[in-house]
């Protein structure tokens, strides 16, 4: 079955520490794979997206994700959190010719940043 | 540019009430989609749209309705309201169903939040 599998539902991290959110996945076509940023009372906003490639790729506001075929993850990473960064990040994972109504989000993950 | 503007934000029904949420999209998008979060759970897809006059359900799509007469607009109808439905919904648009291609990608309006009471 086609699954996204957020491991960690929250994470808290000091600011000016780095940071790791997993995704793991569980597709049986070629992924398309995205993440997504929710501040509060917000909409999901596009942190970056792997279509093809090379499988370091870099996203807005300074986020980076590496795609491991291997392990079937997909995780993202930021060098420095900033306390601005706190909000819930959603993995995604999709097929390049099925559209939105194909594509499977995970639950989320919560990040905390503390001073 | 507004993109995918949802109306209203916050709404609280009584159980068997009926309402519509709104959703329109200024970047000419021929697909729309209506999703639902609560709360530990990835978002739901109720019913999406691949052109006007064109809809289908997702996975969710029992106490809902939709229809899409114009290419810019897709409004979901709650037909007598339940807890169940109590939620927050989501909807977007994408140009097409060729995600990747040409920056392609799906745009997220803001949220509506509803309570069922």
């Amino acid at each position: 079955a086609q699954s996204v599998t957020q491991p960690d539902i929250h994470i808290t991290v000091s600011e000016g520490a780095s940071l790791e959110l997993r995704c793991n996945y569980s597709y049986g076509a070629t992924p398309y794979l995205f993440w997504y940023v929710q501040s509060p009372g917000q909409g999901l906003q596009l942190l970056l997206k792997y279509f093809s490639g090379d499988t370091l790729v870099q996203g807005i506001k300074g986020f980076e994700a590496e795609f491991k075929r291997s392990q079937s993850s997909f995780n993202l990473r930021k060098p420095s959190v900033h306390w601005s960064d706190a909000a819930e990040y959603f993995c995604a994972v999709g097929a390049g010719n099925t559209g939105g109504f194909k594509t499977i989000f995970g639950a989320g993950t919560r990040l905390f940043v503390k001073a | 540019n507004a993109g995918v503007t949802q109306t209203p934000k916050f709404r609280i029904l009584k159980i068997g009430q009926s309402m519509t949420l709104q959703c329109t999209q200024d970047m000419n998008h021929n697909y729309m989609y209506w999703y639902r979060q609560d709360p530990g759970m990835g978002l739901k897809l109720i019913y999406y749209s691949v052109g006007a006059g064109i809809t289908d359900k997702g996975e969710v799509p029992n106490g809902y309705n939709v229809s899409r007469s114009t290419t810019e607009d897709f409004p979901l109808r709650l037909e007598l309201a339940a807890p169940s439905q109590t939620s927050v919904y989501f909807c977007a648009s994408s140009l097409d169903r060729f995600l990747g291609q040409a920056g392609n990608t799906i745009y997220f309006g803001e949220g509506s939040w509803l309570t069922v009471v």
